[in-house]
């Protein structure tokens, strides 16, 4: 079945960029998100991208896609220490099921 | 709209004991899903309903769990018996129609700690 990819950690220093990636297996996907979860809540939508795209810029946020290679990354620029959150990958199929698949999540920690 | 609802936000039971965990989707929104959230097994659907039908419940790890959709606005999910293994946070998230963009919504989750 489908299937998503990411590291699980990822430790930057605050005004750093970060660069969190994703792979993905389904080729005929239609949409990729990322999704933050802050600590005690739910995942929230940061922003997606078309499969017809290759990049997506949202102020500090820049999604990019390699459709070929099935790689999705988000770097968030100058990080922040309240960015500290799991970032989610996933991705919906266009192969009839519109239902999400997620990563398992990257933890960001951002120190001083 | 106050967002998708759940409670308890905390839960502690002893082994054995019944649990249910109730969500309360966006108004409007029609497909309602149940996670889990585990350290070891990241995030997992474990079944979603379309208009209070369930369409998927291939996640459901075993009998002891079910749910149910009375009604558009109310759904729970139920593990009877409880054991050690479940304890988890179990989110409920809620979408419009999943066939274009539409982000899905999470409730803010209830952490269930069987003991």
């Amino acid at each position: 079945g489908e299937d998503v990819e990411q590291s699980l950690f990822l430790s930057v220093r605050e005004g750093d960029s970060s660069v969190i990636n994703c792979t993905y297996t389904d080729s005929s996907s239609t949409y990729l998100y990322w999704y933050k979860q802050e600590p005690g809540a739910g995942l929230q939508l940061l922003t997606y991208i078309f499969s017809n795209m290759d990049m997506k810029q949202d102020q500090r946020l820049t999604v990019l896609l390699n459709k070929k290679d099935k790689h999705l990354s988000l770097r968030i620029a100058d990080t922040q220490t309240g960015d500290s959150a799991i970032y989610f990958c996933a991705e919906k199929g266009g192969g009839g099921s519109y239902i999400p698949t997620f990563g398992r999540g990257t933890s960001l920690i951002v120190h001083p | 709209d106050a967002g998708v609802i759940q409670s308890p936000r905390h839960e502690v039971t002893e082994m054995g004991q019944e649990v249910t965990l109730r969500c309360k989707p966006i108004s409007g929104h029609d497909y309602l899903f149940w996670y889990r959230q585990t350290m070891m097994r990241g995030l997992e659907l474990l079944i979603y309903f379309n208009n209070n039908v369930p369409i998927d419940d291939s996640g459901m790890p075993e009998d002891r769990f079910s749910a149910k959709m009375p009604n558009a606005s109310f759904s729970t999910l139920k593990i009877q018996p409880s054991e050690p293994r479940d304890s988890a946070v179990y989110f409920c998230a809620s979408s419009l129609a999943p066939g274009l963009a539409n982000e899905q919504y999470f409730g803010p989750g209830t952490r269930l700690t069987v003991t």
